[in-house]
């Protein structure tokens, strides 16, 4: 089973509002990072949190990760066309597994 | 640069047939992944190899082998590839894998006939 499961699954949003997307996960992490991917292409990194940050920021993205719930948050503010695209994240265990959810289709509508 | 090579990029095979998926990377990165997409999946891991001279298995590893041939190469192996084995597969890597991002090649797109 997949250790991170994002919601919602598909998300749909007028250019210029806000996008907030879920993960949440099982077991204990070092880490958590969300990835972009478009039309099947490879993964791209976004931004990577640490067990001991609660929030944080890079861009238009925000990032918030509560342990004790085991589930983080992406925010992208001020969507544009170009953010339409498939948000992962991933879990990063201590053993250097890192392990990926189904994923958020998000798109943006002009 | 060319960051992480995928070879093949695509292939077709029949039932049963083996075949060798590469994976090369110029980052000089500890930590080596395989990863398997299937629609509406997500990414599943294959295998992982934490360092040169280790493999472990990830959450799919059955019907595959792999192989961490140096600090560069990470193949894996299909000994018999059978239909349920269609799907896209990533290479990644990092430059450790608890602490570091993945970069990924483009992908390779196997069908299984």
């Amino acid at each position: 089973s997949q250790q991170g499961e994002e919601d919602p699954q598909a998300l749909s949003i007028q250019e210029g509002e806000n996008a907030t997307m879920n993960c949440s996960y099982k077991t204990s992490i070092n880490n958590l990072q969300w990835y972009r991917q478009n039309s099947g292409r490879g993964l791209v990194h976004l931004i990577l949190i640490r067990s001991n940050e609660r929030e944080k920021h890079s861009g238009r993205l925000r990032v918030t990760l509560d342990t004790s719930k085991k589930s983080s948050s992406l925010l992208i503010t001020a969507s544009r066309a170009a953010d339409t695209a498939s948000y992962f994240c991933a879990t990063v265990k201590w053993d250097d597994k890192i392990i990926f959810g189904k994923g958020t289709r998000l798109h943006i509508l002009p | 640069n060319a960051g992480v090579t995928q070879t093949p990029k695509f292939q077709v095979l029949k039932t049963g047939q083996s075949m060798t998926l590469q994976c090369a990377q110029d980052m000089n990165h500890n930590s080596m992944y395989w990863y398997r997409q299937d629609p509406g999946m997500g990414l599943r891991l294959i295998y992982y190899s934490a360092s040169e001279g280790t493999t472990d298995k990830g959450e799919v590893p059955n019907g595959y082998n792999v192989s961490r041939l140096n600090k560069r190469e990470f193949s894996l192996r299909l000994e018999s590839a059978a239909p349920s084995q269609t799907s896209v597969y990533f290479c990644a890597n990092a430059e450790r894998g608890n602490t570091g991002e993945l970069f990924f090649g483009e992908g390779s797109r196997l069908t299984v006939l």
